[in-house]
C-alpha cells in the first residue's frame, strides 16, 4: 500500500497571503507514461469532497487559477496563491497509481 | 451535469450486510470515461476508497476490504451498487458514490462526489 502524508495537518492562514500543503506519498506515484497520479482535493465544511487538481498538475475544471499544483514522483504541493474566506475546509492528496489512498487530510482555517 | 445519489439503510447491526446503491443521472452510466466507485470517510475524516466497477462489470478492488465487498452495476436503471458483509462498528462512515475518471484503464481521480449517506453501525 502507498502511504501518503501531508503536512501540515493544521494551516491557520491571514486572508489575501499565500498558503502551501505538502503530500509525500511512500514510493513513487509517477506512471511509466510519465503521469503522476496525484490529485486533490477540497472538503469544505458540510460538504463531499471536490477535486482541484488532477494528474499532479491540472486544474479542474472551475477550480480558480489561485490554485496550482506541483511536483513529482514522491514529493507534491498544493499552492493557493492568495487566500480566499471561501477556501476553507480539508484538503486531501490521493494517489492512484497503485491501490488508491488518500492523505490524512489538512485543515485550513481562517486567521 | 452528471449527478450521483446514494440510497440505503442508514442504520445496520453489527456482524450484517450492508448495502447501498448510487444512482446516475445527467450522463450515461455506460459512458466509457467513467469508473463508477464508492469512497467512505470515518468520522475522524480519514478518507478510504473501497472499490471501483466500469459498466461493463469489472472491478477495483481495495486489497484491505476485498474479501467484503461486492460490487455490481446495472446499466438498465443507471444503478451501481456496495454490499459490505460483516460489518463492526469500525464501518460506521460517510459513505460517498464517485465518477471515477479513467486513464490507462483504471480510475484515477474522482470528479463527481455523492452528497453521501451516513451509514451507523450499532445494535
Amino acid at each position: 500500500e502507498i502511504v501518503m502524508t501531508q503536512s501540515p495537518l493544521s494551516l491557520p492562514v491571514t486572508p489575501g497571503e499565500p498558503a502551501s500543503i505538502s503530500c509525500r506519498s511512500s514510493q513513487s506515484v509517477q506512471h511509466t507514461n510519465g503521469y503522476n497520479y496525484l490529485a486533490w482535493y477540497l472538503q469544505k465544511p458540510g460538504q463531499s469532497p471536490q477535486l482541484l487538481i488532477y494528474l499532479g498538475s491540472n486544474r479542474a475544471s472551475g477550480v480558480p487559477d489561485r490554485f496550482s499544483g506541483s511536483g513529482s514522483g514522491t514529493d507534491f504541493t498544493l499552492r493557493i496563491s492568495s487566500v480566499e474566506a471561501d477556501d476553507v475546509g480539508i484538503y486531501y492528496c490521493m494517489q492512484a497509481l497503485q491501490a488508491i489512498t488518500f492523505g490524512q487530510g489538512t485543515r485550513l482555517e481562517i486567521k | 451535469q452528471l449527478q450521483l445519489l446514494e440510497s440505503g439503510p442508514r442504520l445496520v447491526k453489527p456482524s450484517e450486510t450492508l448495502s447501498l446503491t448510487c444512482t446516475v443521472s445527467g450522463d450515461p452510466i455506460t459512458n466509457t470515461i467513467f469508473y463508477w466507485g464508492w469512497v467512505r470517510q470515518s468520522p475522524g475524516k480519514e478518507v478510504e476508497w473501497i472499490g471501483s466497477i466500469y459498466f461493463t462489470g469489472t472491478t477495483y478492488d481495495n486489497p484491505s476490504l476485498k474479501s467484503r465487498v461486492t460490487l455490481s452495476i446495472d446499466t438498465s436503471k443507471s444503478q451501481f451498487s456496495l454490499t459490505l458483509t460483516s460489518v463492526t462498528t469500525a464501518d460506521t462512515a460517510i459513505y460517498y458514490c464517485v465518477g471515477g475518471r479513467g486513464i490507462g484503464a483504471r480510475p484515477r481521480y474522482f470528479d463527481p462526489w455523492g452528497q453521501g449517506t451516513l451509514v451507523v453501525v450499532s445494535s
